[in-house]
């Protein structure tokens, strides 16, 4: 089936560092990729929607500056945190999907970001 | 804008036995997509099942299948047989098939646990 490589799966930084995470569509070509924020118990929160070689779609309330997210080829995107904080301690999953209708989203195993 | 519904935020079961998992949804169209994920403590995002809204079938896969009652917009997810194994979290999504930006619309999951 179609793997989603995350990387890294744990970083643990000091406030005000940015920090890098990659996801990679391994086997098949990513036309578009989500970028989630989850918190315990709770349920995956949309962060932001990107298409190859087309700035991010933002939700509501989610900080472009703060979150600057890269597809720069079907196969990879970038998140990165910038000047992170401790409220940024989070669990971040990726998700890519080729084309558009009917085709399911495959997610990556997720990365655990703590700020210290 | 489309909602998804899980009330139950937890569930038990007894190895072996049955359980049933609700989730309703709010819509205007008459084309989408319905899944159920499953994110058990590793936290990583595994497809379960997907329901066409188009097909009247219900989905099955193996021990795991759905109760899609489109017009009451409901969208039940049945585990047979549970096993240990099946003991996680479980969301309810919902997609539109339209657009190469539709998203997944998560409901706020239930929580699964399975009694040796």
């Amino acid at each position: 089936g179609a793997v989603v490589s995350q990387h890294p799966s744990r970083v643990i930084c000091k406030s005000g560092t940015s920090v890098k995470i990659e996801c990679r569509s391994l086997d098949f070509q990513a036309t578009t990729m989500f970028w989630y924020r989850q918190f315990p118990k709770q349920s995956l929160m949309l962060m932001a929607t990107s298409n190859e070689g087309s700035k991010a779609t933002y939700e509501q309330g989610v900080e472009k500056d703060k979150f600057l997210i890269n597809h720069a080829s079907l196969t990879l995107s970038t998140l990165t945190v910038t000047s992170a904080h401790p409220e940024d301690s989070s669990f971040y999953i990726c998700s890519a999907r080729q084309g558009a209708r009917g085709q399911p989203q495959h997610f990556g195993d997720g990365t655990r970001l703590s700020i210290l | 804008a489309q909602t998804v519904t899980q009330s139950q935020p937890e569930m038990s079961v007894q190895e072996a036995e049955t359980v049933t998992l609700s989730c309703t949804y709010d819509t205007s169209e008459s084309d989408y997509y319905l899944f159920w994920y499953k994110q058990p403590p590793s936290r990583q995002m595994i497809l379960v099942i997907r329901q066409e809204a188009y097909k009247q079938q219900n989905a099955t896969e193996n021990r795991f299948s759905v109760n899609f009652q489109k017009a009451a917009k409901s969208f039940s997810l049945k585990i047979s047989d549970s096993q240990l194994g099946d003991a996680a979290m479980y969301f309810c999504a919902y997609r539109s098939p339209t657009g190469a930006n539709s998203k997944l619309t998560f409901g706020k999951g239930i929580t699964l646990s399975v009694r040796p």
